[in-house]
């Protein structure tokens, strides 16, 4: 089984507008931690935003905000008022443990999002 | 966080040879993982990197074909070795500085090989 769902292969959002990229996942590891990477046309890995399993708020990052939702295994991230650098793939991953010293995560497939003027 | 700079940034090979990445953390880390991502696809970690013991490999990747130095702290190879076209890829090196850290990415090297 995938244990990271991204539905979304690609979206089209208008500038200014919010947008959701959905993220679901599977674990059976009460400790896990969630985290949300940009992947502009050049090809770099950016962090954006992590959520832990014990963290009781949503984690927020500047426009970035992760909607967690924990019966459900959904870590949406929500990007608010769109902007044009921010056309690029976006990947959910996962990352279980603790697992000192072999603490590798998993992706989902990403969404390509194309922020349209 | 940290800044990792990756050597080539990319490269066109023949069939055949090897080409050895470099990895460069400015400051020390515990954990460093080496990514493939073949053309439209996702990430794939091929395997994990510490210091002062041999590499871990995931299932599918092997040591022959992909040999993996860590001499110290702040520095990783990954050697792509008897290359064919499948081998095309992107290849992301990450650091982690320690437990339950964030994991952060090297601006990747995309090869090609003919």
């Amino acid at each position: 089984a995938q244990k990271i769902t991204q539905t979304q292969p690609g979206m089209f959002v208008q500038e200014k507008e919010a947008v959701t990229l959905d993220c679901t996942y599977d674990t059976s590891d009460p400790s896990y931690g969630l985290f949300w990477y940009k992947q502009p046309s050049s090809g770099e890995m950016i962090f954006l935003i992590y959520q832990g399993s014990y963290d009781q708020q949503n984690a927020t990052e500047g426009r970035y905000s992760l909607n967690f939702q924990k019966a459900r295994k959904s870590a949406n991230l929500v990007i608010s008022a769109s902007q044009l650098g921010d056309s690029a793939m976006y990947f959910c991953a996962m990352r279980e443990g603790p697992n000192f010293g072999n603490e590798k995560l998993t992706f989902g497939t990403g969404t390509r999002l194309t922020i349209i003027p | 966080s940290a800044v990792i700079s990756q050597k080539p940034s990319r490269d066109i090979c023949q069939r055949g040879t090897s080409l050895t990445i470099q990895c460069q953390v400015d400051s020390q880390v515990t954990m460093m993982f080496w990514y493939r991502q073949q053309p439209g696809q996702s990430l794939t970690l091929i395997a994990t990197a510490n210091q002062g013991s041999e590499a871990t490999y995931e299932s599918g990747f092997v040591i022959d074909k992909f040999p993996i130095s860590r001499p110290n702290l702040t520095f990783s190879t990954l050697t792509v070795s008897n290359m064919s076209p499948e081998d095309s890829s992107i290849y992301l090196c990450s650091a982690q500085r320690g437990s339950q850290e964030t994991q952060y990415f090297g601006p990747g090297t995309r090869l090609l090989v003919l």
